[in-house]
């Protein structure tokens, strides 16, 4: 198996753009959960998937910050307008038993200027 | 909700030593603790985990303790290789919540 993919690997843009982070989780895995990583606060835990359902959104930091799981082998996370302290690594993970072994993606470092 | 503290933030020992890391857990209803390597930049990777009702697990030079009464657990890394040099996480999972707590992160640098 490929594992999660996630792209872009890196992410540039400017202040006031719209971001679009990519997932595709492990065939077969039905739990999707999207995390940001930052130097001040650590992994963090901004929404998950069960079966392309939204269950628990709390941790999305901002009305700018969405996500979407259209089918069970995609997902994205939005982020519109983008600030610069949304500057940090995403990662995107999947599992077959909810937070039990999950499998990390590689991650999206983003940078907005 | 949990407040999970990690310690220490950096250890460095010699190829062939032993490591410990250790976390504290503050909700006596946690219930799952994780722990996950993640090297330079790659993400997070599951190496070992421990549920609420077993003491202590080992996998080969990796093993994880847990002390409920107390709300602690640990990794211990047993005949270190430069291998094992990364960032080290460990998590903890409230019992009916389907999210983790994550510590802040040891790195852990093994000396040749």
């Amino acid at each position: 198996d490929a594992g999660v993919i996630q792209s872009p690997r890196h992410e540039v843009t400017e202040m006031g753009q719209e971001v679009t982070l990519r997932c595709k989780p492990i065939s077969g895995h039905d739990y999707l959960f999207w995390y940001r990583q930052t130097m001040m606060r650590g992994l963090e835990l901004l929404i998950y998937f069960n079966n392309n359902v939204p269950i628990d959104d709390s941790g999305m930091p901002e009305d700018r910050f969405s996500a979407k799981m259209p089918n069970a082998s995609f997902s994205t996370l939005k982020i519109q307008p983008s600030e610069p302290r949304d500057s940090a690594v995403y990662f995107c993970a999947s599992s077959l038993m909810a937070v039990y072994e999950q499998y990390f993606g590689p991650g999206t470092r983003l940078t907005v200027t | 909700g949990e407040n999970v503290e990690q310690h220490p933030s950096t250890l460095s020992v010699q190829e062939g030593d032993s490591a410990v890391i250790k976390c504290t857990y503050s909700d006596s209803a946690s219930n799952y603790f994780p722990w996950y390597k993640q090297e330079l930049g790659k993400g997070p990777q599951l190496i070992i985990d421990i549920r609420s009702n077993v003491g202590e697990k080992k996998d080969q030079r990796i093993a994880v303790t847990l002390n409920k009464t107390a709300k602690h657990f640990s990794l211990h890394i047993t005949e270190t290789q430069p291998e094992d040099s990364a960032v080290y996480f460990c998590a903890a999972k409230v019992t009916g919540a389907n999210n983790l707590f994550f510590g802040t992160g040891t790195r852990l640098t093994v000396i040749p």
